[in-house]
């Protein structure tokens, strides 16, 4: 079956760096997505890795290591407004296509 | 530009009864996703509709769940005899091909009582 896990909570100062980690034991990857959920709200996309290394888009960069089924979400310089829940979702390649599989999230508050 | 957008925001049901969820995708966006989440739990997949291929129905619970997407835009999940543990928000992404972003709408709050 599909298995991915991360913290369900961690707590980091404001202007720290916090990283997020996911493991994932899948069949069919086809990529790692992160996404971003404040409480009550839709999820919005944060990154996408498909191949192994960083990518970096501003304060966020995330990892991914095939081999290692591991990634992370690293957040820089925090902010307030980055208390949210981090969600880490498999993209598998199914017979019938894409389809993402999510963790369960890692909520994230971060204290002055 | 309009994002997904998703009706009602909320709806609460007598148990037994019969509910309708509507998804206005993205427009242009092929693919379409179904999603749940339960309170403090992760997003749990539903189904997936890509263009005119036969959707994707492996997440669905139950054969009281079903979905259609009508001309490859909006989509209505029904959920017939509704029951308790069918209390969840059930969100709907839209996406403009398979592996790229979801973009996700509101969601629709169920309560069943």
């Amino acid at each position: 079956g599909q298995n991915i896990d991360q913290p369900t909570e961690m707590t980091a100062t404001e202007g720290a760096i916090v990283q997020i980690n996911c493991t994932y034991q899948t069949s069919g990857f086809n990529g790692l997505f992160w996404y971003q959920q404040h409480a009550g709200e839709a999820p919005t996309f944060l990154s996408y890795n498909v191949l192994d290394g960083l990518e970096e888009k501003g304060r966020f960069s995330s990892f991914l290591s095939r081999s290692k089924g591991y990634s992370y979400l690293l957040l820089k310089e925090l902010q307030m407004k980055d208390s949210a829940s981090y969600l880490c979702a498999v993209n598998l390649l199914t017979g019938g296509g894409n389809k993402l599989t999510f963790g369960t999230g890692t909520q994230l508050k971060v204290e002055l | 530009g309009a994002g997904v957008s998703q009706s009602p925001s909320n709806k609460v049901t007598e148990k037994g009864k019969d509910v309708e969820l509507r998804c206005d995708p993205i427009s242009g966006h092929t693919a379409l996703y179904w999603y749940r989440q339960s309170l403090g739990q992760g997003l749990e997949f539903l189904i997936y509709f890509q263009g005119n291929s036969a959707p994707d129905k492996s997440g669905l619970p139950s054969d009281r769940f079903s979905a259609e997407r009508t001309g490859g835009s909006v989509s209505t999940l029904t959920i017939q005899r509704t029951q308790q543990e069918d209390s969840a928000v059930y969100l709907c992404a839209s996406s403009p091909r398979p592996q790229k972003e979801q973009y996700f709408g509101p969601g629709t709050r169920l309560t069943v009582t």
